[in-house]
């Protein structure tokens, strides 16, 4: 079964701290992965994705196959990266993505 | 312009009303999607059109109707709604060539049915 797992509902941290929000997936065969953001009131919108390896926002995300996980890091959180954070899975031929529950960050000053 | 369109944004229907949710999307995306999102609930795929053709229904109830017009447009044909379908309605549009796989999606409409 295909399946994405983010253990955390809610992350709570001070200004500052390192973050590490937390994607597990379940695929058979290669996984293409993504983190999508959803601050308050705006829309949905990529964050990362696995294959272009790159940084954003200061965010990060390496695919680990041996442990399926996709854990979503960055070393200094900032108020501003409170949001709600999704792990996402492509499935199938048309681009279908497959949703983790979900996790709120909330960074305080 | 990398912007999908959701109108309308809000919408309050009886469950004896028919009414249609619209997405446009200026991209050259052929792949459009509708997705309902619960409160505090991640989105799930309701429908997949490619090619302006109906290629994935997750089982969704046929008061709920897609309509895709044209490459640039997806409708949504809502009639006889329940009140536990209240949700915020997510349409997003991909590529369905070459490397980019990102979905974008719109503002959604935020549907109450009393």
């Amino acid at each position: 079964a295909q399946r994405v797992t983010q253990p955390e509902k809610l992350l709570s941290v001070f200004k500052g701290a390192p973050v590490e929000l937390k994607c597990n997936y379940s695929y058979s065969g290669s996984p293409e992965l993504f983190w999508y953001v959803q601050y308050s009131r705006q829309r949905l919108q990529l964050l990362l994705r696995h294959i272009s390896r790159e940084s954003i926002k200061g965010f990060t995300a390496d695919l680990n196959k041996g442990e399926t996980s996709f854990h979503l890091k960055k070393p200094f959180a900032q108020e501003e990266d409170s949001a709600m954070y999704y792990c996402a899975l492509l499935s199938g031929g048309y681009n279908k993505l497959i949703f983790g529950a979900g996790t709120r960050l909330a960074v305080h000053p | 312009d990398t912007e999908v369109t959701q109108t309308p944004k809000h919408l309050v229907m009886g469950m004896t009303n028919k009414k249609s949710l619209k997405c446009e999307q200026h991209m050259g995306h052929r792949a459009m999607y509708w997705y309902k999102q619960k409160a505090k609930k991640p989105p799930e795929l309701m429908f997949v059109y490619s090619y302006e053709k109906l290629s994935i229904n997750e089982s969704v109830p046929s008061r709920f109707s897609p309509e895709c017009p044209n490459s640039s447009l997806l409708n949504l044909h809502l009639h006889a709604l329940q009140p536990e379908d209240s949700a915020l309605y997510l349409c997003a549009s991909s590529p369905l060539t070459g490397m980019n796989t990102e979905a974008f999606f719109g503002q959604g409409t935020r549907l109450t049915v009393v």
